[in-house]
């Protein structure tokens, strides 16, 4: 079972309001990844890192921000929540080598609506 | 259009059949394809892995990748309700901070 943990697991929030998603992972993974699920569409990449320090904006156009100053947590802030961010994110890792599967693990999801 | 297209079922079989999940892509150099299996309010996780062209079997899941037709495949023989989730298929070319998937089909396996 992987060790990628999320919180908060469901957040029903109002229109304006900033929130954090929490993402921390105990497996030592240097790449951390966010995406964005929405029923019935693809996996859209949103955010990721490669490391310490290091963050990347990713295909989906997202108005979050994301952070790296710990190798195990990567979190992600919208400063100021609309009803259009209303989906499910899922925080992922992933080890940058020794591996050639490059095995995405990730955790159980945070589920936001904006009202 | 979008690089991995993936029938969004829902697909419902009885319990003991055998399960077929495809995908189609339209970039010709990906190269690592992966299955992913979501269970309801859960995360994916990896179900299969292969690289390039072939077959690779686990259990009672085969994987088939056909890079000529741009189509893999995911075989569940004896399919059992423990099955039922959603199944995504992701691919990448050999750069693993780029991962393409399926929007997923989900599963229901009836006792």
């Amino acid at each position: 079972e992987a060790d990628i943990y999320q919180t908060p697991r469901y957040l029903v929030i109002g229109t304006g309001k900033k929130i954090t998603l929490e993402c921390s992972q105990t497996m030592g993974h240097d790449k951390m990844y966010w995406y964005q699920q929405d029923p019935g569409m693809e996996l859209h990449l949103i955010h990721y890192s490669y490391g310490v320090n290091s963050t990347e904006k990713g295909d989906l156009s997202s108005e979050s921000t994301v952070s790296r100053i710990r190798t195990e947590h990567f979190p992600l802030t919208l400063e100021s929540a609309r009803p259009s961010h209303t989906s499910q994110y899922l925080c992922a890792s992933s080890e940058w080598e020794g591996t050639n599967t490059g095995e995405l693990f990730f955790g159980e999801g945070s589920r936001l609506t904006v009202l | 259009q979008k690089e991995v297209e993936q029938d969004p079922g829902p697909l419902s079989v009885p319990e003991g059949a055998i399960v077929s999940l495809n995908c189609t892509y339209s970039n010709s150099a990906f190269q690592y394809f992966m299955w992913y299996r979501q269970y309801s309010r859960k995360g994916p996780e990896l179900l299969m892995y292969t690289y390039s062209s072939g077959n690779k079997e686990d259990g009672r899941f085969t994987a088939q990748v056909d890079k000529s037709s741009k189509y893999i495949s995911l075989f569940i023989r004896d399919s059992q309700p423990s099955d039922s989730a959603t199944y995504l298929c992701a691919m990448s070319v050999y750069n693993f901070n780029k991962f393409y998937f399926g929007s997923g089909t989900k599963l229901n396996v009836k006792p």
